[in-house]
């Protein structure tokens, strides 16, 4: 099983500024089948990047994400008072054994 | 556009099983693969396991081999989960969600708006 840790677990930042989470690998993930998610408190999870950088459907180009093998990132550019939530990665690349990262929390500073 | 619509919120004795239903409508149900994902009070989200309607074939994860059961009725659109042998660490809510898209493996772009389960004696 693929094991998935995001860093850090939890980042401060004011509105405007830029957010760099991290989220690295035990193994490498084939193809890049990396997706990160955003979850905001009483709601179901929203994919926001899959392929390891593709956005998904509809989301914001102040969303980004970059990386391969083990290590992958998701930057949004400019933080909106919307956008303070816990993001989730994942690997799907294998229906043997998909599984998510801890998840990192995005708080108002 | 599809959506996910699961069943009500449940309460269940210790050693039970609880069934919840997935009900897609909409679009194409039986191509997509359906994964059920449990995210317990204050935790991350957990894999379950998945099915491709189709296909009618589930894999689940390790940790619930033996115990979990994942089915789909293709006249319906509906996918299930059945959890047995409950314990108080199974309190969660439960979702289920669709693959993006039919290839092999896809990201979760639909997901249904979860139910509780509750495990107390």
């Amino acid at each position: 099983e693929i094991v998935l840790t995001q860093s850090p677990g939890t980042l401060s930042l004011s509105p405007g500024e830029r957010a760099t989470l991290s989220c690295r690998a035990s193994q490498s993930v084939s193809s890049s089948y990396l997706a990160w998610y955003q979850q905001k408190p009483g709601q179901a999870p929203r994919l926001l990047i899959y392929g390891a950088s593709s956005r998904a459907t509809g989301i914001p180009d102040r969303f980004s994400g970059s990386g391969s093998g083990t290590d992958f990132t998701l930057t949004i550019s400019r933080l909106e008072p919307e956008d303070f939530a816990v993001y989730y990665c994942q690997q799907y690349g294998s229906s043997l054994s998909i599984t998510f990262g801890q998840g990192t929390r995005l708080e108002i500073k | 556009q599809v959506q996910l619509v699961q069943s009500g919120a449940e309460v269940k004795k210790p050693g039970s099983s609880v069934k919840v239903s997935c009900k897609a409508s909409g679009g194409t149900f039986s191509s997509y693969a359906i994964s059920w994902v449990r995210q317990a009070p204050g935790q991350g989200l957990e894999w379950m396991g998945r099915i491709i309607p189709i296909l009618g074939i589930a894999n689940y994860a390790q940790k619930f081999q033996g115990r979990v059961t994942i089915t789909a009725d293709k006249s319906t659109s509906t996918a299930y989960m059945e959890l047995s042998s409950l314990r108080s660490e199974d309190t969660a809510v439960y979702y289920c969600a669709r693959d993006a898209t039919t290839v092999v493996y896809d990201a979760f772009d639909i997901w249904g708006q979860g139910t509780m389960v509750t495990v107390s004696s």
